[in-house]
């Protein structure tokens, strides 16, 4: 069964500070991998898609990808209160490129 | 109006009775999912589908049906409810572009409550 693992936080920044969150993946040979932002009682909602190693930046959002050490992480800048939220990495499962697993998901507060 | 709706949003039911939940979607994907939530186990896949002649299990299939009356309609059923089957229930739908999985984009969910 392929993994992916997160940090379930809770995790604590005050605003303007950046908030740094991260995932590991079992797949070795996965190559798409999300980030998505969940509201308590929403639907997920996608932040980042990134699909090469290196970094990928939009506005104040930054995903990083490291497919030799099976890890992708997102770097949220200048953190606004409106950013609390659990945010949940996928990773496709490369023997089906229809399915993607998802990340128990980490929990991030920003604190005014 | 939203592309991907679902039915009902909040729905009680007794253990044992059989019920069902629908999705439909405006965006024209063929791929659709139907995932559970539950508190700090993240999205499990119960059942998803490429396209209305193609049905897959997903991790979690025991005990729930599925049917994909179109391309835009998505149906899962609990054949028997049981309470260890209370979750919050979502619906999405995808597109594969050269090869490539693309996003996938969630209905608002169904709240149930298996009494």
């Amino acid at each position: 069964q392929k993994e992916v693992e997160q940090n379930s936080g809770p995790l604590s920044v005050p605003e303007g500070a950046i908030a740094s969150l991260n995932c590991t993946y079992s797949d070795r040979v996965s190559q798409s991998f999300f980030w998505y932002r969940q509201y308590s009682g929403k639907s997920p909602e996608l932040i980042m898609s990134i699909y090469s190693n290196g970094d990928k930046e939009d506005g104040r959002f930054t995903a990083q990808l490291n497919k030799a050490s099976q890890y992708v992480s997102l770097l949220i800048r200048d953190s606004q209160p409106s950013d609390s939220a659990t945010y949940l990495c996928a990773v496709n499962e490369e023997a089906s490129y229809d399915k993607v697993i998802f990340g128990p998901g980490t929990s991030l507060s920003v604190i005014p | 109006d939203a592309d991907v709706t679902q039915t009902p949003r909040n729905r009680i039911t007794k253990t044992g009775k059989r019920i069902m939940l629908e999705c439909s979607q405006t965006k024209g994907h063929d791929r659709m999912y139907w995932y559970r939530q539950d508190p700090g186990l993240g999205l499990r896949l119960i059942y998803y589908s490429f396209d209305v002649k193609d049905i897959n299990k997903g991790e979690i299939s025991d005990g729930y049906s599925v049917s994909r009356q179109a391309q835009a309609k998505f149906s899962l059923s609990l054949e028997s409810a049981i309470p260890n089957q209370t979750a919050l229930y979502f619906c999405a739908t995808s597109d594969l572009k050269s090869g490539v999985q693309e996003t996938q984009y969630f209905g608002p969910g169904t709240r149930l409550l298996v009494l």
